[in-house]
């Protein structure tokens, strides 16, 4: 199993571009999350799924939307990029909700 | 809002140490969790605990519980260089729907 997989691994964008941050995952998973990550400041959580159709926002979640289509796929859409949305975003998909698996992150800078 | 709050900020020991990390948190919860993040990479999951346990093992790690305090520790023993990371708690206040609030991180080093 590849398990979480996200892409791209860096990405560049100017202030006010959209752009799709890609998760998958190859475990039957139905939870999956967003979450990023800003020095001194933790994971927050940005938007979560328990299942294909569901979503639900978490703790930051303005300037970012998500779908959730099928079980595998959870992607995040930037709408209109900020250099606040400048982080590392960590993707993560749970069987029961409680442990999470987490991919390798993405790192964004907005210019 | 951070949930949970690490204590200390940073840590550095010789191998061979035992390493003690903490997490206090504010509301009730369901479960706590302990991830390890190594430098540029993602989180791994390291042990949970539920609310109705006090503690638990795993490996050289015991981890445990104290919900009349809203506090956790999380103790690494025979420390390695490879445990050098950055420790995270985690709370499941909600019970359901994978929504985790983690803390701020432990940045543990450890000498060889």
């Amino acid at each position: 199993n590849a398990g979480v997989t996200q892409t791209p691994k860096f990405q560049v964008l100017k202030t006010g571009q959209s752009m799709t941050l890609q998760c998958a995952q190859d475990m039957n998973h139905e939870y999956m999350s967003w979450y990023r990550q800003d020095p001194g400041m933790g994971l927050r959580l940005i938007h979560y799924s328990v299942g294909a159709g569901i979503t639900d926002q978490g703790e930051v979640p303005n300037g970012y939307n998500v779908s959730r289509s099928t079980t595998e796929d959870f992607p995040l859409r930037l709408l209109s990029a900020a250099p606040s949305q400048t982080s590392v975003y960590f993707c993560a998909s749970s069987y029961s909700g409680a442990e999470q698996y987490f991919g390798p992150g993405t790192r964004l800078t907005v210019t | 809002s951070q949930q949970g709050e690490e204590d200390p900020q940073a840590l550095s020991i010789q191998e061979g140490e035992n390493a003690t990390m903490n997490c206090s948190y504010k509301t009730s919860i369901n479960n706590l969790q302990w991830y390890r993040q190594n430098s540029g990479r993602g989180l791994v999951h390291l042990i949970l605990i539920r609310s109705n346990e006090r503690e638990k093992h795993s490996g050289r790690l015991r981890v445990t519980l104290d919900t009349s305090k809203k506090s956790s520790s999380l103790l690494i023993t025979a420390s390695r260089a490879a445990d050098t990371a950055s420790y995270f708690c985690a709370t499941d206040a909600s019970g359901a729907n994978s929504k985790l609030t983690f803390g701020k991180g432990i940045t543990l080093s450890v000498r060889p």
